[in-house]
């Protein structure tokens, strides 16, 4: 299983920060990459980027210069950094385990709503 | 890469088949999935690999395709499956559809 925390409400300009507790098994699975998917109304479903065990992040393009995912494998954790939030950047959070061998998204979590508002 | 969907609802009824489709602006092989997401939960996989069923999906769940068409089925439509479905890309990072929304008729 898998747990967003993280604040609710984040104040425009400033730095989202979020981790994702992984339960259940640990992170250091070759065959895996944790990672981060949000949901806006106006934008659907867009996929933020991923890391693997070792460190080595993917992300997306469109939102890479903002963005930076890292990894705690002693505390099965997997944290999101996201700067200079606008009110595009409201949405909910859910953190993903990626499978290489399906590939697919297989396992979610219950996602986390993040309002970017003063 | 863009995954448009269609139809963007659609209008059933319980045991009815639902087809839904996914169109991609350039071939991705078979680097497919599908997903629903029903009110207030996450999306769940159901399909990967365009045809593949994810562990615990039901039978009645079929994808199909490859390059740049690919389908979603659901045959004998269960309540629970009135849902948002949306495809989602794998050839150079993650993208999702727009999604298919199942609703009651």
């Amino acid at each position: 299983q898998i747990q967003e925390s993280g604040p609710q409400l984040v104040m425009p300009s400033q730095t989202l920060a979020l981790t994702c507790s992984v339960s259940g098994g640990v992170i250091r699975n070759t065959d895996e990459n944790w990672g981060w998917i949000r949901q806006s109304p106006g934008k659907g479903l867009e996929w933020i980027g991923h890391i693997h065990y070792t460190g080595s992040a993917d992300y997306n393009p469109s939102l890479e210069s903002r963005t930076r995912i890292s990894v705690d494998t002693s505390k099965n954790e997997v944290s999101l950094r996201l700067t200079s939030l606008t009110g595009a950047d409201t949405a909910v959070y859910y953190c993903v385990r990626d499978l290489g061998s399906l590939p697919a998204f297989d396992v979610w979590g219950r996602g986390t709503l993040v309002t970017v508002s003063s | 890469i863009v995954l448009t969907q269609s139809p963007a609802a659609l209008s059933l009824s319980p045991g009815e088949t639902a087809t839904l489709s996914c169109r991609s602006s350039q071939s991705v092989g078979s680097y497919v999935a599908w997903y629903q997401q029903r009110p207030g939960q996450a999306p769940r996989l159901l399909i990967y690999e365009a045809s593949k069923r994810a562990t615990g999906i039901p039978a009645r769940f079929s994808g199909s395709g490859s390059g740049t068409d690919f389908t979603l089925t659901i045959s004998s439509l269960e309540p629970e499956d009135f849902a948002i479905y949306y495809c989602q890309q794998r050839s150079f990072w993650p993208g999702f559809g727009g999604g298919t929304r199942i609703q009651i008729k």
